[in-house]
């Protein structure tokens, strides 16, 4: 079967440093995304992991262990405008599957 | 440069009436095209994907049919909306033969009543 599982919320504090988990079970794997959706707007593009490791990109860093089915996304140095849903995907026979996402609430 | 369109923004309409939503893509050339939905606080639900014109896959069965009569033309429609219909429904697009990066249009809100 396919299964994308994160945390449905979570909350951190502006200026602080927060991990969003993601584990997968999918019949097949080319590659990990991660997106960020605002409310009420369309999701956008944040990273794409395809090897293990982890891959920096200015505040935001995803680490990827295929072998666990394990990745997360790092936000560091958090900003109000940080507050956001982020969506887990997995890239695999030729179909992109969509965790639910996690709720991410900064606070001041 | 790409960009990706779609209309209306917002739409309300009665039980029982038809639906036509539409996304047009720009700047890029036989793009795989998508629609998803998404239901308040759920993730994408993928409704139809299309890898060239007149070529649609289905992956829920539903009251909801797609068409691509153009390249870079991609319709949602239905002849019957229900209440459960009410949601997000989201295009997106990405290079045929790529890693299948998504990039989103702005979306239609959708509440059916």
């Amino acid at each position: 079967g396919q299964n994308i599982d994160q945390p449905t919320e979570m909350t951190a504090t502006e200026g602080a440093i927060v991990q969003i988990n993601c584990t997968y079970q999918t019949s097949g794997f080319n590659g990990l995304f991660w997106y960020q959706q605002h409310a009420g707007e369309a999701p956008t593009f944040l990273s794409y992991n395809v090897l293990d490791g982890l891959e920096e990109k200015g505040r935001f860093s995803s680490f990827l262990s295929r072998s666990k089915g394990y990745s997360y996304l790092l936000l560091k140095e958090l900003q109000m405008k940080d507050s956001a849903s982020y969506l887990c995907a997995v890239y695999g026979g030729f179909k992109t599957i969509f965790g639910a996402g996690t709720r991410l609430f900064v606070k001041a | 440069s790409q960009t990706i369109h779609q209309w209306p923004a917002t739409l309300v309409q009665p039980v029982g009436s038809p639906l036509s939503l539409e996304c047009t893509v720009e700047g890029t050339s036989n793009p795989n095209l998508y629609w998803y939905r998404q239901a308040a606080g759920r993730g994408l639900q993928l409704l139809f994907y299309s890898v060239g014109i007149g070529q649609i896959s289905s992956e829920v069965p539903q009251n909801l049919s797609a068409s691509r009569p153009q390249d870079r033309q991609f319709i949602l429609s239905s002849k019957k909306l229900l209440l459960s219909d009410s949601g997000f429904y989201l295009c997106a697009w990405s290079l045929a033969g790529g890693s299948d990066t998504q990039y989103f249009g702005p979306g239609t809100r959708l509440t059916v009543l």
